[in-house]
């Protein structure tokens, strides 16, 4: 079955970075399109970013990009976000999910668990 | 502020009916198909609907989805407690050239 499993995040100062990583199992990875969204605490969720099944094509929110890198491995089946310059209001559970395969179908049939980060001096 | 506006709340006895709707504009769901999400506090979201009006294997029928003009719509029939859950529209937005969701519905089950 498909399976994704986040890791990566903890307790972080402002200004500091993660990395955010997407273990993925059960699918073909190389062939899906990738998705990363967030929520914070007591929020909705919020869109950050998709990658394409080679990696060649990467899309973010206006508002977060700059600071946040999608990346994947396909080696390894795992997909990246890289965060630096980390604020509090990134505080937020970081979800990646599986988006269309072959082409973005914007929309998300998996979902991993999770991974909170926490910016806070 | 969402780009997708949502009701914050909804609310119907056991066995009736609600709907949600989600409004946007042209540029995002005037042109792209709309998915609908389940979040019960704590878990992570489970697609519900796609494609506007699509359901994955193991959603029942109770579920429905629609999409007209600038709007879509998602129905839940034959109301339980298990519904009660927050829901969230999704989309693509070709302007901001970015994935938008909706603030989310809270909905009750009196």
């Amino acid at each position: 079955q498909v399976q994704l499993v986040e890791s990566g995040g903890g307790l972080v100062k402002p200004g500091g970075s993660l990395r955010l990583s997407c273990a993925a199992s059960g699918f073909t990875f190389s062939d899906y399109y990738m998705t990363w969204i967030r929520q914070a605490p007591g929020k909705g969720l919020e869109w950050i970013s998709y990658i394409s099944d080679s990696g060649s094509t990467i899309y973010y929110s206006d508002s977060l990009k700059g600071r946040f890198t999608m990346s994947r491995d396909n080696s390894n089946n795992s997909l990246y976000l890289q965060i630096k310059n980390l604020r509090v209001d990134d505080t937020a559970v970081y979800y990646c999910a599986r988006d269309g395969r072959g082409w973005p179908y914007h929309w998300f049939d998996s979902w991993g668990q999770g991974t909170l980060v926490t910016v806070s001096s | 502020q969402s780009v997708l506006t949502q009701p914050p709340s909804v609310s119907a006895a056991a066995g009736q009916k609600v709907t949600i709707s989600c409004s946007g504009s042209r540029s995002n769901i005037g042109k792209n198909y709309v998915s609908w999400y389940q979040q019960v506090p704590g878990t992570a979201p489970k697609l519900l609907i796609y494609e506007d009006n699509k359901r994955p294997s193991g959603i029942p029928d109770r579920f429905s989805g629609s999409r007209s003009g600038t709007s879509a719509t998602l129905g839940i029939s034959g109301l339980h407690t298990g519904d009660e859950a927050d829901y969230y529209c999704a989309t693509w937005d070709g302007s901001l050239t970015a994935g938008v969701f909706g603030g989310g519905t809270k909905v009750t089950v009196l």
